[in-house]
């Protein structure tokens, strides 16, 4: 199976301002999940969103779902430090249960 | 995750040699998996199962091989290593409820592999 993309690769921000990634993937997907990746640590999940969803929030996180142009958002609001990490989307394709499919993540660094 | 853990964190190995990486979860899930993550790339999956009786392979399974010895424990084997599985692998678990709220995955910290 092919994965998705992800845009921008890299971002850097200042604290307080917003991050926008966003995703792009291939499949008829059951649902996207997003996840962080600290540095050469393991996934941590972060939010999912269903493919009947459009918009789903989880505290200062985003996200955004659009399946006739497959591909969905992550916003982050008021970025801290500690946001600094990689982010991954994954899809969840419809006929592939249990199976994840990753893209190649953005790069998301916050300077103090 | 303290819940799913893997050893060891850190191998560095020869060419040719029989390398095994071992998953161990206590979050009671059917469903481990064992994912390869090389810089500046997702990860791609080598091998999931979905119970102890079941061993399916992912996008990339060759060189590879797993055991599943127990509802908690997952193993995966490189036969005879080679310098391009140089990567850093990834054990997951998730609960039999693909498709619904909780069909999350959950990972160990890694096992960082060098092959010279």
């Amino acid at each position: 199976s092919q994965q998705g993309e992800e845009d921008p690769q890299a971002l850097s921000i200042q604290e307080g301002e917003n991050a926008t990634m966003n995703c792009s993937y291939k499949t008829s997907i059951n649902n996207l999940q997003w996840y962080r990746q600290n540095s050469g640590r393991g996934l941590v999940h972060l939010i999912l969103i269903r493919s009947n969803e459009r918009e789903k929030h989880s505290g200062r996180l985003r996200v955004t779902l659009d399946t006739s142009k497959k591909s969905s958002s992550l916003l982050i609001t008021a970025s801290r430090a500690a946001d600094t990490a990689s982010y991954f989307c994954a899809e969840a394709g419809g006929t592939s249960y249990g199976k994840l499919t990753f893209g190649q993540g953005t790069i998301l660094t916050v300077h103090p | 995750d303290a819940d799913v853990t893997q050893t060891p964190r850190n191998r560095i190995t020869k060419t040719g040699k029989r390398i095994m990486l071992e998953c161990s979860q206590t979050k009671g899930h059917d469903r481990m998996y064992w994912y390869r993550q090389d810089p500046g790339l997702g990860l791609r999956l080598i091998y999931y199962s979905f119970d102890v009786k079941d061993i399916n392979k992912g996008e990339i399974s060759d060189g590879y091989s797993v055991s599943r010895q127990a509802q908690a424990k997952f193993s995966l084997s490189l036969e005879s290593a080679i310098p391009n599985q140089t990567a850093l692998y990834f054990c997951a678990t998730s609960a039999a409820e693909a498709g619904g709220p909780r069909d999350t995955q959950y990972f160990g910290p890694g096992t960082r592999l060098t092959v010279l």
